[in-house]
């Protein structure tokens, strides 16, 4: 079984400071884990993803997100938040076979 | 390399009527998976499906709903007799293979509503 709890369902930042987007995860494999970007009315796109190589893993748009097994945590961060990163973000885990589990998502809301 | 495909991306019907969405997956990639995203929701897996075989479909509801992907063409999502609580947004991802640590490119939906 797996699961995935996405801390906050709403985060707010001013532009130009930090963002941390808090995702926790459980799995009975050693999980693959994603953070995925939907903007309005649009499809998802990978932003990154953690498959057992390093634990820090570098994405798209400056972000970044850090396995830590002994917290079995994968919080997305940013250093300096643009107004284009208003979107949501979903963190999934995946584990066997393919079969993926998504968390509920947090909206990033980005204040000029 | 074309990205995955779906249509088509907004579709509108009257309860009673069936709704097919179109899901073309990117070059290479055999293996499809469906999701239902409903408002203010994640997204949730509905199925999961290789060429000419349904692999899971523990997610899909038991009645009105289908699913195939057939050696040609698109994978079909199919609802019969659409209630209002079909409202949704539809997803359609694809792999190459079914290892775990594999990316799902998305499609861009299609956003289904029921009158």
């Amino acid at each position: 079984a797996q699961s995935v709890t996405q801390l906050d369902s709403h985060v707010s930042v001013s532009e130009g400071t930090p963002v941390l987007l808090r995702c926790n995860y459980s799995s009975s494999y050693s999980p693959s884990l994603f953070w995925y970007v939907q903007h309005p009315n649009k499809g998802l796109q990978l932003l990154l993803k953690y498959t057992s190589a390093a634990t820090l893993v570098k994405g798209i748009n400056g972000f970044e997100a850090e396995f830590k097994k002994s917290e079995t945590s994968f919080h997305l961060t940013k250093p300096s938040a643009h107004m284009s990163d208003a979107a949501e973000y979903f963190c999934v885990v995946s584990g066997g076979y393919q079969k993926v589990t998504f968390g509920t998502g947090t909206k990033l809301q980005v204040i000029p | 390399n074309a990205g995955v495909m779906q249509n088509p991306r907004h579709l509108v019907r009257r309860r009673g009527q069936e709704a097919r969405l179109r899901c073309s997956p990117m070059k290479g990639h055999s293996h499809v998976y469906w999701y239902r995203q409903l408002p203010e929701e994640g997204l949730k897996f509905m199925v999961y499906l290789q060429k000419e075989n349904i692999i899971d479909e523990s997610g899909m509801p038991k009645e009105r709903f289908s699913a195939e992907f057939p050696k040609e063409g698109p994978s079909i999502l199919r609802i019969q007799q659409v209630v209002r609580g079909d409202s949704a947004a539809y997803f359609c991802a694809s792999s190459p293979s079914s290892g775990g640590s594999d990316t799902q490119y998305f499609g861009p939906g299609t956003r289904l509503t029921v009158l």
